[in-house]
């Protein structure tokens, strides 16, 4: 069965910083790989997934990810932190719907 | 469009006491979901149902109970509530199934306190 890591439970950037979300993966056959974002007391939203199509993956608010089988990591990544973009993120590979613990990003002024 | 729906919102038990939570999804997906979230565990899946009439265990099944009686509702049921089911519960649908590129519709969540 798949499992998803993602490192660290909690990330702080500057407004304005590069935004590196760090999910690892392990699993024996190409996977399905998803980010969702959720705001405080709010569900999850889709930000973004990887469906195999293609391996640098645009998604919502200006996030990206990029699948690197080689390093069994799907990365979200983001050029510029906003104040919005305070919230937690989860990856989730989809075999079988593992979610990994989340990493709570705070963005300082 | 609601896409999902969950009541209540939230609700405080004691112990031992009985409840239902109810999920509805009005997207006509095949596939729905049972989530709880607890600080530092991310979301653990409950119980899920890959068509109406079908249920299947996940990873912390213990303690609950689902029915899928209609596809647009997924029932989830504490029988005797106890304090370490206080937790946010999310409810969530796709239109692909666990094994495909399916992509999770959440709920807002219901937050149950077990005193």
């Amino acid at each position: 069965a798949q499992s998803v890591t993602q490192l660290g439970s909690h990330v702080s950037v500057s407004e304005g910083a590069l935004v590196l979300l760090r999910c690892n993966y392990s699993s024996s056959v190409p996977p399905y790989l998803f980010w969702y974002v959720q705001y405080p007391n709010q569900g999850l939203q889709l930000l973004l997934k990887y469906t195999s199509a293609a391996t640098l993956v645009k998604g919502i608010n200006g996030f990206e990810a990029e699948f690197k089988k080689s390093e069994t990591s799907f990365h979200l990544t983001k050029p510029s932190a906003h104040m919005s973009d305070a919230a937690e993120y989860f990856c989730e590979g989809n075999t079988p719907l593992v979610f990994g613990k989340g990493t709570r990003l705070s963005v300082i002024a | 469009n609601a896409g999902v729906t969950q009541t209540p919102k939230f609700r405080v038990l004691k112990t031992g006491q009985s409840m239902t939570l109810l999920c509805a999804q009005d997207m006509n997906h095949e596939y729905m979901y049972w989530y709880r979230q607890d600080p530092g565990m991310g979301l653990r899946l409950i119980h899920y149902s890959v068509g109406e009439g079908t249920t299947a265990k996940g990873e912390v099944p213990d303690g609950y109970n689902v029915s899928r009686l209609k596809k647009q509702n997924f029932l989830l049921g504490l029988e005797s509530a106890a304090p370490s089911q206080t937790s946010v519960y999310f409810c969530a649908s796709s239109s692909e199934g666990p094994a495909g590129a399916n992509v999770l519709t959440f709920g807002a969540g219901s937050r149950l306190t077990v005193l």
